[in-house]
């Protein structure tokens, strides 16, 4: 049972390239999500799932898409990369929307 | 709207009492956590609490609930080096699938 994975760990991205960030659990969870960490701001919903086929915004999905096609994985893609997406990602899943989170090592990426 | 604050950071000598606060703003949350993230990693829960429940011991860790100010401790007896982390308070906003967490709490645990 590795629980919520995500790759790359690092990754450094030009201005307008993109990329998509891999996340995967192995919990059979329905809810899945992406949140961003920046410095005190501590971390903020980007898009979540509620099960396979099902995604919605959240705080700041500008710039992010997803898709849920399968249980579980849920990558998050960055269509044109911009500075301001210098983060560290996490991705996490939980059961229901009201139980316990459990979160991915995280992908610290740079825009340049 | 929706709000989770703390204070950022709080340094304590090992051994002493550590005590971390975080206030919220959704008076009907349901569940109240507190994670914790060691540099480089991705948060773990530490423990939670019910919000039907004022007070709730695991081990080192009391966590004490306060829904009249809706204030939410952590207090971490006999503080460790290992202790040293970010913790993150949060809140199930229960006007959506959301969980909004504070800015988290730096702890430094001096030797």
């Amino acid at each position: 049972n590795a629980g919520v994975t995500q790759t790359p760990k690092f990754q450094v991205l030009k201005t307008g390239q993109s990329m998509t960030l891999q996340c995967a659990q192995d919990m059979n969870h329905e809810y899945m999500s992406w949140y961003r960490q920046d410095p005190g701001m501590g971390l903020r919903l980007i898009h979540y799932s509620v099960g396979a086929g099902i995604t919605d915004q959240g705080e700041v999905p500008n710039g992010y898409n997803v898709s849920r096609s399968t249980t579980e994985d849920f990558p998050l893609r960055l269509l044109s990369a911009a500075p301001s997406q210098t983060s560290v990602y996490f991705c996490a899943s939980s059961q229901g929307p009201a139980d316990t989170q459990y979160f991915g090592p995280g992908t610290r990426l740079t825009v340049l | 709207g929706e709000d989770v604050e703390q204070s950022l950071f709080l340094s304590v000598r090992e051994g002493d009492s550590s005590v971390i606060n975080c206030t919220y703003t959704d008076s009907s949350s349901t569940y109240l956590y507190w994670y914790k993230q060691e540099p480089g990693a991705g948060l773990q829960l530490l423990t939670y609490i019910f919000s039907n429940m004022d007070m709730k011991q695991d081990q080192r860790l009391t966590v004490l609930l306060n829904k009249k100010d809706k204030h939410l401790s952590l207090r971490i007896a006999d503080t460790q080096t290992g202790d040293s982390a970010i913790y993150f308070c949060a809140e199930i906003y229960t006007g959506g699938f959301k969980t909004i967490f504070g800015a988290g709490t730096r702890l430094f645990v001096k030797a």
